[in-house]
């Protein structure tokens, strides 16, 4: 049984491009949400997507922005690229909507998308 | 969602028992506690998760104090393979914030 995966690994954009990442859930699991990992820092909220609408969402601006398809798979898409959007991007599925009734809920992550912006 | 309070970095020895100690002053009666272990450049793992007393698995266990303000991982007998970033996070686990909100996290080095 395949976790959860991302592609691609490592992606290097220059400022001002576009970049969409893409994740597949863990096998039963229905939501996905994305953060952001700086260097040195705690992966960060990005936003989370059930039955294929955003849930909620981190303090992020609107160049990021996402899409859950039917089969349950994502995207994270970054439009106008900044330097300080390197990071590793991770995606974590779970198998609850956000309105799980305890707190079983667990997230399982991908190993995440390296992203470089020169 | 606060985050939690927990050491920076800590070092042990290979075979001791580890324990990092997190401080959440105002969780709320509905948060959950968990815990999750990162290697570098690979996603977080979870590891354990509580809402008080003691919890216990097959990698771990956390003790939740009646006052619910702090918690405890506990990592018995750690090895080289342990050393890892080790998050505490409050889990809400009501409403439709499912979001999971990190610190910084604890750099465990396991030493030989």
């Amino acid at each position: 049984d395949a976790g959860v995966t991302q592609s691609p690994t490592h992606l290097i954009k220059t400022r001002g491009q576009q970049v969409t990442l893409r994740c597949s859930p863990k096998s039963g699991h229905d939501t996905v949400s994305w953060y952001q990992q700086a260097l040195g820092q705690g992966p960060q909220f990005i936003f989370q997507y059930y039955e294929e609408e955003e849930r909620q969402r981190g303090n992020f601006p609107d160049r990021f922005s996402g899409h859950q398809f039917p089969n349950y798979s994502s995207e994270l898409n970054v439009n106008a690229l900044l330097l300080g959007d390197s990071a590793l991007y991770l995606c974590a599925s779970s198998s609850t909507g956000p309105n799980t009734r305890d707190g079983s809920y667990e997230q399982y992550f991908g190993p995440g998308t390296r992203l470089t912006v020169t | 969602l606060a985050k939690t309070t927990q050491p920076i970095s800590m070092d042990s020895y290979e075979g001791q028992e580890v324990n990092i100690t997190c401080s959440h002053n105002n969780i709320a009666t509905n948060d959950y506690i968990t815990w999750y272990q990162q290697f570098p450049s690979q996603g977080p793992r979870f590891i354990i998760q509580g809402y008080k007393t003691k919890v216990t698995n097959e990698v771990a266990s956390l003790f939740i104090p009646a006052d619910r303000k702090s918690s405890t991982l506990s990592l018995p007998r750690v090895s080289l393979s342990d050393t890892a970033v080790y998050y505490c996070l409050r889990k809400v686990s009501s409403g439709s914030a499912r979001q999971l909100t990190f610190g910084s996290g604890t750099q465990l080095t396991v030493l030989p």
